[in-house]
């Protein structure tokens, strides 16, 4: 079974600041895998989604950017933080239809 | 592209009844629908799927079913429990479209002793 791995859990950044999440998968090969965004009591926001290596798909403008260095490794990152990047940042990777969520991130910007 | 609707976008029940949560979608090429459960903090998690082929389809206390004429879905629950109490999402893909999933916006359900 797919077992989808983030870090770190839990991250505290100034406003400017870059960032780097990443987010690993194992027991699947060539998965798409995504990255949703979630604010304190809101809804899920699909920002990037990856079929394979190299291949990254935008879908909200933003100051954040994807990367798929390996088939099983995608990353989020940001050059300058701005406040309204907090949120719940979660990972998701699919097997066959379903989509499974890693533990998430919750970043706070200050 | 594809547009989810979930209602209500909030849900009391006092334990033992049932819930019923009803989301609507625009693309009649939607072939695979979901329900996450999310507690407080926690990833959301996947708790029943339903296929365009299928109709309806349980799960012990979970059911869903599906109107394809009229594009339509529902999460069923029933004799509800504390533990229930929890966002709920539903969302629908293409299966064509390399499985993106579009979501709801959230039921907040909340089971009263």
């Amino acid at each position: 079974s797919q077992t989808i791995h983030q870090w770190p859990a839990t991250l505290v950044q100034p406003v400017g600041s870059p960032l780097s999440l990443e987010c690993t998968v194992e027991g699947t090969s060539n998965p798409n895998l995504y990255w949703y965004r979630q604010a304190a009591g809101r809804g899920l926001q699909l920002l990037f989604y990856s079929v394979g290596i190299g291949q990254i798909s935008s879908e909200v403008p933003q100051n954040l950017s994807a990367s798929r260095p390996q088939d099983r490794q995608f990353i989020l990152s940001s050059k300058k933080l701005l406040l309204s990047d907090s949120g719940f940042y979660l990972c998701c990777g699919d097997s066959t239809d379903t989509q499974y969520f890693g533990p998430g991130t919750r970043l706070t910007v200050l | 592209g594809e547009n989810v609707e979930q209602h209500p976008s909030t849900l009391s029940v006092q334990e033992g009844d049932s819930a019923v949560i009803k989301c609507t979608y625009s693309d009649s090429a939607s072939n695979y629908f979901p329900w996450y459960k999310q507690e407080l903090g926690k990833r959301p998690q996947l708790i029943i799927d339903i296929r365009s082929n299928v109709g309806e389809k349980k799960d012990q206390r979970i059911a869903v079913t599906l109107n394809k004429t009229a594009k339509h879905f529902s999460l069923h629950i029933t004799e509800t429990q504390p533990e229930d109490s929890a966002v709920y999402f539903c969302a629908a893909s293409i299966k064509a479209a390399g499985n993106k999933l579009t979501f709801g916006g959230g039921t907040r359900v909340l089971v009263k002793p």
